[in-house]
């Protein structure tokens, strides 16, 4: 069964450094999306992505955040100097269809330090 | 906004016991709905899902019934395994003003099931 496919797992990284999340999503999927979850807490929804430019924004996704997919495959999540406050695991996800199952991925653990 | 409450966990039981973890939404309109679950080290996966009132959805030996009436969809299982310590999430589809979608979770209930 396909997959969304997330890497790194595991990111380490100094405050103010800027990072790059991958993902691939499904191939036929057309929706995508970055969640975050913070260690021990809810799972926070981030943006959506569709038909090249996001569909929508949370609070969380300020000026910091910015998300891309540069070719037919990839959509990453880019932070251009990250906070001690953005430690989480951050999710991919993917779907064919509005209003359907999202396809998670199995994550990348962002710590800054 | 739309929103899902959770029971809050952490919930502890024996092999072979009845599971129900609570979840109540506050949505405009009739939302889909679904529960998902996180084994440990995992991402998130989907369990089952119902898409309209009195939809019951099952998968692995757990059910839900969306029930407009009490705005619920609570998660049963009537004998749990070691296997299914995870955190369980219950979500809804949410829709904005501009027509996108997206999932809003509720907090997660940890499940821990000893042998």
């Amino acid at each position: 069964e396909p997959e969304v496919t997330q890497t790194p797992s595991h990111q380490v990284t100094q405050m103010g450094q800027e990072v790059i999340l991958r993902c691939v999503p499904i191939s036929n999927h057309l929706y995508f999306y970055w969640y975050r979850q913070i260690l021990g807490q809810k799972v926070e929804f981030l943006v959506s992505f569709y038909n090249n430019e996001i569909s929508e924004k949370s609070e969380i996704f300020d000026d910091q955040f910015s998300v891309e997919r540069p070719d037919g495959s990839n959509f990453t999540l880019k932070i251009r100097s990250t906070k001690l406050e953005d430690s989480a695991m951050y999710f991919c996800a993917s779907t064919r269809f509005p209003n359907s199952p999202l396809h998670f991925g199995n994550g990348t653990r962002l710590t800054v330090t | 906004g739309n929103s899902v409450t959770q029971m809050e966990g952490p919930v502890t039981l024996s092999e072979e016991a009845f599971l129900t973890i609570n979840c109540t939404y506050t949505a405009t309109g009739y939302p889909s709905l679904f529960w998902y679950v996180q084994y440990p080290g995992e991402g998130l996966q989907l369990l089952l899902k119902a898409t309209k009132a009195d939809d019951k959805g099952s998968n692995k030996g757990f059910e839900a019934t969306y029930r407009k009436e009490t705005t619920s969809f609570h998660l049963e299982k009537g004998s749990v395994q070691v296997s299914d310590s995870a955190v369980y999430f219950c979500a809804l589809i949410s829709t904005s003003q501009g027509g996108s979608e997206k999932l809003v979770f509720g907090k997660g209930t940890k499940l821990t099931v000893n042998p």
